[in-house]
């Protein structure tokens, strides 16, 4: 069945530093591609996506490219800040469920 | 747009007692989807309705376990006879139909059983 394979955390990170959290999959025909954040005691939220190969999505200076050839959908960001410490989540919608990464946690230190 | 809104946010429980978890979609969205998330692991999908039909069911949902959507709107959750294995947050989503429609998840019921 569809899978997504995240990188493990936690990854912590000084403040301005270059983010990059790493996230492939397995799917049948060609799904849609997902980040979800979630912050501390919040819900689910979408950071970005992007539905086609080659597409990039990007949200809040977070970006990630779908690239078919590798599999992959890693998340990117240049400059982190302490805001952006939470839970990071890749996933995939081949058919309607979403299939979700394990998830990695993300701190910032000022 | 009022968001997606689940009740209650937390459920403490002893084993064997049935509980039931209410969640409140987004007014236009006919779409609606249970996940299940433990500790340290992400959303693992249970169901989904579109409307009040129910259109899929994943093999995590065993017998005990029952999902309703009786008028297309709110839906509820369902554990009889509770396990301890069962603690976990419950999450709620729903949707637009189509595959280009993202999914908005509420805040989700955190069920412990003691």
């Amino acid at each position: 069945g569809d899978s997504v394979t995240q990188m493990e955390g936690p990854v912590t990170l000084s403040e301005e530093a270059f983010l990059t959290i790493n996230c492939t999959y397995t799917a049948t025909g060609y799904p849609s591609l997902f980040w979800y954040v979630q912050y501390p005691g919040e819900g689910l939220q979408l950071l970005l996506k992007a539905t086609k190969a080659d597409d990039k999505g990007s949200n809040k200076g977070f970006e990630a490219t779908y690239r078919k050839e590798t599999t992959s959908f890693h998340l990117e960001k240049g400059s982190v800040q302490v805001s952006d410490s939470a839970v990071y989540f890749c996933a995939l919608s081949g058919n309607t469920p979403l299939v979700f990464g394990k998830g990695t946690r993300l701190s910032v230190i000022a | 747009d009022t968001g997606v809104s689940q009740d209650p946010r937390h459920k403490i429980t002893k084993r064997g007692q049935n509980v039931t978890f209410r969640c409140d979609p987004i007014s236009e969205h006919n779409r609606l989807y249970w996940y299940r998330q433990t500790l340290g692991q992400g959303p693992e999908f249970l169901t989904y309705f579109q409307n009040e039909a129910q259109l899929e069911k994943s093999r995590l949902l065993s017998d005990r376990f029952s999902a309703e959507r009786p008028k297309g709107s709110f839906s509820t959750l369902e554990i009889q006879r509770t396990e301890q294995g069962d603690s976990a947050m419950y999450l709620c989503a729903s949707s637009r139909s189509g595959p280009l429609y993202e999914q908005y998840f509420g805040p989700g019921t955190r069920l412990t059983v003691t």
